[in-house]
């Protein structure tokens, strides 16, 4: 079975640029998860996805950060325009329900903003 | 105080050493306790989980939970080099948000 897929691996972007991760999940896990983890902290959670709906985005600073999951499968979370304090690791997880704990995470893509 | 609290390390151990890694928490309410094992470069993989309280135990891997105490424990028997790793605990269950909470993570390094 395939893992959680996430690309790019590496992002490395100026100030006030634009950009976007992708990520797809096990196939069969409805729900999607999207994580910040700065270096030498835990993941804390940006948005949540049940299907195609966002069910808790409370800590994602909608002022920069959108996210989308089109069609319940693949997710897109785009930060525009990157800060500098954005740079982390940006990890995607799915579990079969909300209610499973068992999240499955990908490895993550590594933005540096400069 | 944050909700989950976790020494940071890092934690050097010989090779064959039993390894103890240990979590606090303050919500007592908490009933998931999840522990992840994450290499460099690499995204958190899930090693094991208990429900509400007691022990589980898989190969060399035993997780313990003690909620009068609100502590939480990943033993590792005969540790192995490959075991090197940052060891992060997650917790949840304490409300509808079907939320895990993560601890900062425990560097591990086990020398041949």
């Amino acid at each position: 079975e395939a893992g959680v897929v996430q690309s790019p691996r590496y992002k490395i972007i100026e100030k006030k640029q634009p950009v976007a991760f992708w990520c797809n999940p096990i196939s069969g896990h409805n729900t999607l998860y999207w994580y910040r983890q700065n270096l030498g902290q835990g993941p804390e959670l940006l948005i949540r996805y049940e299907n195609e709906e966002a069910v808790d985005d409370s800590q994602l600073p909608k002022d920069r950060f959108s996210a989308e999951r089109l069609k319940g499968v693949d997710s897109t979370l785009k930060i525009q325009p990157a800060e500098l304090g954005d740079s982390a690791v940006y990890l995607c997880a799915s579990s079969l329900t909300p209610a499973a704990y068992e999240q499955y995470f990908g490895p993550g893509t590594r933005l540096t903003v400069t | 105080q944050k909700e989950v609290e976790q020494d940071p390390g890092p934690l050097s151990v010989p090779e064959g050493a039993i390894v103890s890694l240990n979590c606090t928490y303050s919500n007592s309410a908490f009933q998931y306790f999840m522990w992840y094992r994450q290499y460099s470069r690499k995204g958190p993989e899930l090693l094991m989980y208990t429900y509400s309280s007691g022990n589980k135990e898989d190969g060399r891997f035993t997780a313990q939970v003690d909620k009068s105490s609100k502590y939480i424990s990943l033993f590792i028997r005969d540790s192995q080099p490959s075991d090197s790793a940052t060891y992060l605990c997650a917790i949840g269950g304490g409300d509808s948000s079907y939320k895990l909470i993560f601890g900062s993570g425990t560097r591990l390094l086990v020398r041949p």
